[in-house]
């Protein structure tokens, strides 16, 4: 079974600096997703970020950023210039498609607070 | 506006006491699913539908069930509450084109179930 790990509960940086959230997961699976979510006070689920596993280039939106390691099975969510409205609990996901069912595994998730 | 809605948003019961949390989608998406989030836990996967009338068990299915008679509604049955199912619950819908195409999902804004 797919399992999805982050290793920090909680995590606190001042404003305009750059934090990276880890994320490392385990499939024996060769094509899959992942995704970084964000979850505000408003416990409204935000997709952040997407990465296709055969894809090699790191995927980018903005101000966020993750780091594939395929090999090494880590998927990090970095995001620089951090903004107060970036304080949320996220949270990393796994998923594999298969036969139009799409298996989608949480991470225990990180909350980060942006201190001004 | 494409959105997921649930109803209700926070509702307390008591132990045996049948509920049911509607989800409704506005996107013509095939694939429904929904989720309950426990602290530490992240998300789990309860119940997940393909198309009307295709469901199937995610991780955590005891104690619920579903049915999809229309493409855009997708209920959540609790039949005898017990304490343990206190919890939030996320109904989400979404498309998937594999091979690099388009994916969206949309998650709806959680209730908050509190079983006495």
């Amino acid at each position: 079974a797919q399992t999805v790990t982050q290793s920090q509960p909680e995590m606190s940086v001042q404003e305009a600096e750059t934090v990276t959230l880890s994320c490392t997961y385990d499939t024996s699976e060769n094509n899959y997703y992942l995704f970084w979510y964000k979850q505000p006070p408003s416990r409204q689920m935000i997709l952040v970020i997407r990465q296709e596993a055969y894809k090699q280039q790191n995927a980018t939106e903005n101000r966020f950023s993750v780091n594939f390691q395929k090999a090494a099975k880590s998927f990090s969510l970095k995001i620089s210039d951090s903004q107060l409205g970036d304080t949320a609990m996220y949270f990393c996901a796994f998923m594999k498609h298969v036969g139009g069912a799409q298996k989608l595994v949480f991470g225990q998730g990180t909350r980060l607070t942006i201190n001004p | 506006e494409a959105q997921v809605t649930q109803n209700p948003r926070y509702l307390i019961t008591v132990t045996g006491k049948k509920l049911t949390v509607t989800c409704s989608q506005n996107m013509n998406h095939e694939y429904m699913s929904w989720y309950r989030q426990d602290p530490g836990l992240g998300l789990r996967q309860i119940y997940y539908s393909m198309n009307v009338e295709v469901t199937d068990k995610g991780d955590v299915p005891e104690g619920y069930k579903v049915s999809r008679k229309e493409k855009r509604n997708f209920p959540l049955i609790l039949e005898s509450p017990s304490p343990n199912q206190t919890s939030l619950y996320f109904c989400a819908s979404s498309f998937w084109q594999g091979g690099g195409g388009s994916y969206e999902q949309y998650f709806g804004p959680g209730t908050r179930l509190t079983v006495t």
